[in-house]
């Protein structure tokens, strides 16, 4: 099941925009995090915020995190077109097995020139 | 970065086949892997869980026999898709994470065809 909801599914904005990201989720958290997707490739990691944390930043990424409303955004200023891609926010889950990341719907981003 | 080396990279099969694909964990010690399924424009779904040197957990609805996990090594975790068919037909990608670090590191994903 997925726990992470995006939204909007599909961003196209032009470069030098920024983009704004979110997402939402359903149970508490210890952290959330938010991964990127080329298309056709893995995954890479951006950022993580704890559920202490408010912001972060990272470069031109900045994550928000609202523990109260279970929503997190993510801002990338300045966009370039490299940064098209799909972005997908994750949540831990824990069971039996261990802990395993629970992925939501996804944004996808594309950034014209 | 920690590197996660997934082959192969795109396979067609025949209906029937069965086709396994590796995940290995270059550089560091991968103390779970994780196996999920991607369908075009959606998003990760959760596969199962493997621990090195026990037994896969499957999510609710994954069919273990058909999709068979072993995580034998530290470095080193398998999934092979049995008897194939074209419903199979999907990306595959395996992710690890090393003990105590939060995040995961992606393979590059398998996109597999069934005819």
């Amino acid at each position: 099941s997925q726990q992470g909801e995006e939204d909007p599914q599909a961003l196209s904005i032009q470069e030098g925009e920024n983009a704004t990201m979110n997402c939402s989720y359903k149970t508490s958290i210890n952290n959330l995090q938010w991964y990127r997707q080329n298309s056709g490739r893995g995954l890479v990691h951006l950022i993580l915020i704890r559920s202490n944390e408010r912001e972060k930043h990272s470069g031109r990424l900045r994550v928000t995190l609202d523990t109260s409303k279970k929503s997190s955004s993510l801002l990338i200023t300045a966009s370039r077109a490299a940064d098209t891609a799909s972005y997908f926010c994750a949540t831990r889950r824990s069971n039996q097995a261990g802990t395993a990341l629970i992925f939501g719907k996804g944004t996808t981003l594309s950034v014209s020139s | 970065g920690a590197v996660v080396s997934q082959h192969p990279s795109r396979v067609i099969c025949k209906s029937g086949t069965s086709v396994k694909i590796e995940c290995r964990s270059l550089d560091f010690q991968a103390t779970t892997m994780f196996w999920y399924r991607q369908f075009p424009k959606q998003s990760l779904m959760l596969m199962a869980t493997s621990n090195e040197g026990s037994k896969a957990t499957y999510e609710q609805g994954v069919e273990k026999d058909k999709f068979l996990i072993n995580h034998a090594s530290l470095t080193l975790s398998t999934l092979t898709v049995t008897s194939a068919h074209p419903e199979d037909s999907s990306f595959y990608i395996c992710s690890a994470r090393s003990r105590g670090l939060e995040k995961l590191f992606f393979g590059s994903g398998t996109q597999l065809s069934v005819l």
